[in-house]
C-alpha cells in the first residue's frame, strides 16, 4: 500500500462545476500538506500549502486538512477549461526530513 | 522573478553512457532536491541539498546515481552507465529552507534508447 493514495482519474466536469480532488494517506506523522496543479510537460506548480488541520483559501481554490480521518482535499469553485490539469497532492513529515511524498495525481478536464 | 532551471529540457543517450543533468536555483533558496517522475506517477524523491551538502540522499535509486552542489547554487545529477529504467523526467525544486514550501523546474525528459 502507498503511503498516499489518489484516484488518477481521469475527472471530467463542465466548465463552471465545483470539482473536488482528495487524497488519503497513512502516515500520522505527515504535517505539511500541499496542492500542485501540473501541466503537460512542465513542473508542478504549487496551489496550496498548508500547515496541520483545517482550511485554507485562496482566490477560486479552497484547501482542506482533516488529520483524524488522514483525508485531505482540493476544491475548486468555477472551474475553468485553463484548469485542466493533472493535480497532484503532495505532503512532508515536521522535523524529519524535507523530502515530499506525492500521490500518483488526479488528472482533470474541464469542458467547456 | 526567475525560477528554477533545468538543462538540458530533453536528453536523448544510448544504455552505458554518462548523463549529467542541471538545476539553476532560484536566487536566494539555501535548500534543493532533486525528483524523478515515472510516466502517470507522482513526482519521487532522490536527494536533499542545505547549501553545499547532501543532507539526504536515501531516495538514490542505487551508486550509479550521484548529486553535487559544490558552490551551494547550482547543483548537477549524475548518472553513470545509465539503463533504460532510468528513463523518467528529473525534476529540481528548491526553497527559501526547511519547511518552506517548494518550487520545481520543468523537468529534464530524459530517454535511454
Amino acid at each position: 500500500q502507498k503511503e498516499v493514495e489518489q484516484d488518477p482519474g481521469p475527472l471530467s466536469v463542465p466548465e463552471g462545476a465545483i470539482v473536488s480532488l482528495n487524497c488519503t494517506y497513512s502516515n500520522s506523522a505527515f504535517q505539511y500538506f500541499m496542492w500542485y496543479r501540473q501541466y503537460s510537460r512542465k513542473g508542478p506548480e504549487l496551489l496550496m500549502y498548508t500547515y496541520s488541520s483545517g482550511n485554507k483559501e485562496d482566490g477560486r481554490f479552497t484547501a482542506q486538512v482533516d488529520k483524524s480521518s488522514k483525508y485531505i482535499s482540493l476544491f475548486i469553485r468555477d472551474s475553468q477549461p485553463s484548469d485542466s490539469a493533472t493535480y497532484l497532492c503532495a505532503m512532508k513529515l515536521t522535523g524529519g526530513g524535507n523530502k515530499l511524498t506525492f500521490g500518483t495525481g488526479t488528472q482533470l478536464k474541464v469542458e467547456l | 522573478g526567475a525560477g528554477v532551471s533545468q538543462t538540458p529540457s530533453n536528453k536523448v543517450t544510448e544504455k552505458g553512457k554518462y548523463v549529467e543533468l542541471r538545476c539553476d536555483p532560484i536566487s536566494g533558496h539555501t535548500a534543493l532536491y532533486w525528483y524523478r517522475q515515472s510516466l502517470g506517477q507522482g513526482p519521487e524523491f532522490l536527494i536533499y541539498f542545505q547549501g553545499t551538502g547532501a543532507a539526504d540522499d536515501s531516495g538514490l535509486p542505487n551508486d550509479r546515481f550521484f548529486a553535487v552542489r559544490p558552490e551551494g547554487s547550482v547543483s548537477t545529477l549524475k548518472i553513470q552507465r545509465t539503463e533504460r529504467g532510468d528513463s523518467a523526467v528529473y525534476l529540481c525544486a528548491t526553497s527559501k529552507g526547511t519547511n518552506q514550501p517548494q518550487h520545481f523546474g520543468d523537468g529534464t525528459r530524459l530517454s535511454i534508447l
